[in-house]
């Protein structure tokens, strides 16, 4: 059981390149997210899913794309990265849909943007 | 979407008990309120977790009063290895926010 695994821990990009964060969960977890975390920002929710096929946003959606084609995937895209989007980021996951808000956070990804 | 605030930063030494309060605004009927811990370069870990009154669990205690606007992260005897940011978070839905956290340094 390996939890919620995030790929890669660490990129660095050029600015209006294209990349997909991975993030993949072994608990058949229904809800996942994603979440980005600057210096002094705490932790915003960037993209979020209550299950396959079902994608919403969060409080800084822009410049990121999600799809959940399965249970256990989420993947956050980046379509042209931008300096801005130089962040460390965290997927994370509960089972299902409930006030039960007790998330498992991946390790993290940093990315940095030139 | 409603927020979470808390204060930035806290000092504290080795066997003290530390309070860590977070002010919920707008908290609906529904919501839980839930602790997290980061320790640096490491994802967020949950604590603890309660809708009213009063939880303990073996690490923590957390106190929300009858209004439910306020919680309180209780840390009996902290050790250097407690520092770290601690974050409130509110929800019973799907959009679940984090105030900006509260970084505590544990002193020997």
């Amino acid at each position: 059981n390996a939890g919620v695994t995030q790929t890669p821990k660490f990129q660095v990009l050029k600015t209006g390149q294209s990349m997909t964060l991975q993030c993949a969960q072994d608990m058949n977890h229904e809800y996942m997210s994603w979440y980005r975390q600057d210096p002094g920002m705490g932790l915003r929710l960037i993209h979020y899913s209550v299950g396959a096929g079902i994608t919403d946003q969060g409080e800084v959606p822009n410049g990121y794309n999600v799809s959940r084609s399965t249970t256990e995937d989420f993947p956050l895209r980046l379509l042209s990265a931008a300096p801005s989007q130089t962040s460390v980021y965290f997927c994370a996951s509960r089972p299902g849909f409930s006030g039960a808000n007790v998330l498992t956070f991946g390790a993290g990804s940093r990315l940095t943007v030139l | 979407l409603a927020k979470t605030t808390q204060p930035i930063s806290m000092d504290s030494y080795e066997g003290q008990e530390v309070n860590i309060t977070c002010s919920h605004n707008n908290i609906a009927t529904n919501d839980y309120i839930t602790w997290y811990q980061q320790f640096p370069s490491q994802g967020p870990r949950f604590i603890i977790q309660g809708y009213k009154t009063k939880v303990t669990n073996e690490v923590a205690s957390l106190f929300i009063p009858a209004d439910r606007k306020s919680s309180t992260l209780s840390l009996p005897r902290v050790s250097l290895s407690d520092t770290a940011v601690y974050y409130c978070l509110r929800g019973a839905n799907s959009k679940l926010t984090f105030g900006k956290g509260i970084t505590l340094s544990v002193r020997p």
